[in-house]
């Protein structure tokens, strides 16, 4: 069984520029989140989707944006990138709630 | 408001000698608790699970965990530990119907030969 894909691995972009991440979770799974990994900050929620739904949200501005398909593939775009947006992004695949999430590899991105 | 604290930032151990992790949170009902390991450059694999019963827990590698209501707290542990085992560790919880993961800030494990 396929596991969590997130592609690319690692970008790199110039400020002021707009990124998608992709992330295809395990088949028959339906949940869909992002995280934002930081020295700093440590591991962020971004948002959950559901059944193509936004379901949860974190605290981030609205640079930050996602959406899923029918398929329970998900997209994370950021726009304006600024330098702080240089992270690791994890996707996070679940069958539903109240269940374990399995984590993708992950997208480093890199803000230049 | 939910969080997770790991106390220990870094901890190193000797090849086979006992290992033990804190994690406590702050949540006024029980949550779902997890620990998950991530190798450098790499995402978060799990280790293990609480939900409910058994409060003591075992999970993949020989790790084990054991929730505690009463400190708020689900430790983890293993008996022997193997340099495989360096990578760094985090505690995470998740409240019930909601599929927002609350994180630790991690404890990075060295192992000693």
């Amino acid at each position: 069984k396929a596991g969590v894909t997130q592609t690319p691995r690692y970008l790199i972009k110039t400020r002021g520029q707009q990124v998608t991440l992709s992330c295809s979770p395990i088949s028959g799974h339906r949940s869909v989140s992002w995280y934002q990994q930081t020295p700093g900050q440590g591991l962020q929620f971004l948002f959950e989707y559901f059944s193509e739904t936004q379901r949860n949200k974190g605290n981030f501005p609205g640079r930050f944006s996602g959406r899923q398909f029918s398929n329970s593939r998900s997209e994370m775009n950021v726009s304006t990138l600024e330098l702080g947006d240089s992270a690791l992004y994890l996707c996070a695949s679940m069958t539903g709630v109240n269940t374990e999430a399995f984590f993708g590899q992950g997208t480093r991105l890199t803000v230049v | 408001a939910q969080s997770v604290t790991q106390p220990d930032i870094h901890i190193t151990v000797s090849e086979g000698a006992s290992l033990e992790l804190r994690c406590n949170y702050s949540y006024g009902a029980t949550p779902y608790l997890f620990w998950y390991v991530q190798s450098p450059g790499q995402g978060l694999q799990l280790l293990l699970k609480y939900f409910s019963g058994d409060t003591l827990v075992q999970g993949i590698k020989g790790f084990e965990a054991e929730f505690k209501r009463s400190q708020s707290s689900f430790n983890l542990r293993k008996p022997s530990v193997h340099w495989s085992d360096a990578a760094e560790y985090f505690c995470a919880v998740v409240l019930y119907n909601f599929n927002k993961f609350y994180f630790g800030s991690g404890t990075k494990l060295n192992v000693k030969p």
